[in-house]
């Protein structure tokens, strides 16, 4: 069956350290992959997109990696920041142009 | 304010009862999506419209749920003998489609409970 999994349980780190966060599929072959960052009760907002021909993508603090081999992608946070604390969504274009959301890592930054 | 719009913001319910939501997609965007979220998971497809065409719908839709996009302007979601299981946040999403990739904007959502 297809899957998108992320990382389910809370990820808590330093502030001023790098987060990674995780998205791996399987039974998809995507040929992009967004990001989203959702604060709660809100909804998602866009960050970041991946082609499949793009190994790293990079917008300021953010980075996005997209490993067609290994079926995953690793979203990182350099020099997070305590207002970075949100839910992380990945999302594939799994060919039928609508976008299928993994289920979010919760990211705390701690000052 | 430009972006999607959303309302009721919030809606309680009893079960049995229809409800219907509606989005206000961004001006010119012609791609209109609905999704479902439920606490602790992602966006979960629901459909989406080209302009006033509704071109997918998920097979997790039942029947009791219908979208509609007049004139490809906004849209409403109807749930018809609402049920317990459909207590959640309902999100559009709007995006100025130029092919594979483009970016959407979602709304603030509609939260349901269903009593």
């Amino acid at each position: 069956s297809q899957k998108i999994e992320q990382n389910s349980e809370a990820l808590n780190i330093q502030e001023g350290k790098t987060a990674t966060l995780t998205c791996n599929y399987t039974n998809y072959s995507p040929a992009y992959l967004q990001w989203y960052r959702q604060d709660p009760g809100r909804g998602p907002v866009f960050l970041l997109l991946i082609r499949e021909n793009e190994k790293e993508k990079r917008k300021e603090r953010l980075k996005v990696t997209f490993d067609t081999t290994l079926k995953q992608s690793l979203f990182h946070i350099t020099a997070s920041q305590p207002a970075d604390s949100a839910t992380y969504l990945c999302a594939l274009d799994e060919g039928t142009y609508k976008y299928i959301f993994g289920t979010g890592t919760r990211l705390k930054v701690l000052a | 304010d430009t972006g999607v719009s959303q309302n009721p913001r919030h809606k309680i319910t009893k079960r049995g009862q229809n409800v219907t939501f509606r989005c206000d997609p961004i001006s010119e965007h012609n791609r209109l999506y609905w999704y479902r979220q439920t606490l602790g998971q992602g966006p979960e497809f629901l459909t989406y419209f080209q302009n006033e065409a509704q071109l997918e719908k998920s097979r997790l839709l039942s029947d009791r749920f219908s979208a509609e996009r007049p004139k490809g302007s906004f849209s409403t979601l109807e749930i018809q003998r609402t049920e317990q299981g459909d207590s959640a946040m309902y999100l559009c999403a709007s995006s100025l489609f130029r092919g594979r990739g483009t970016e959407a904007f979602f709304g603030q959502g509609t939260r349901l409970t269903v009593v």
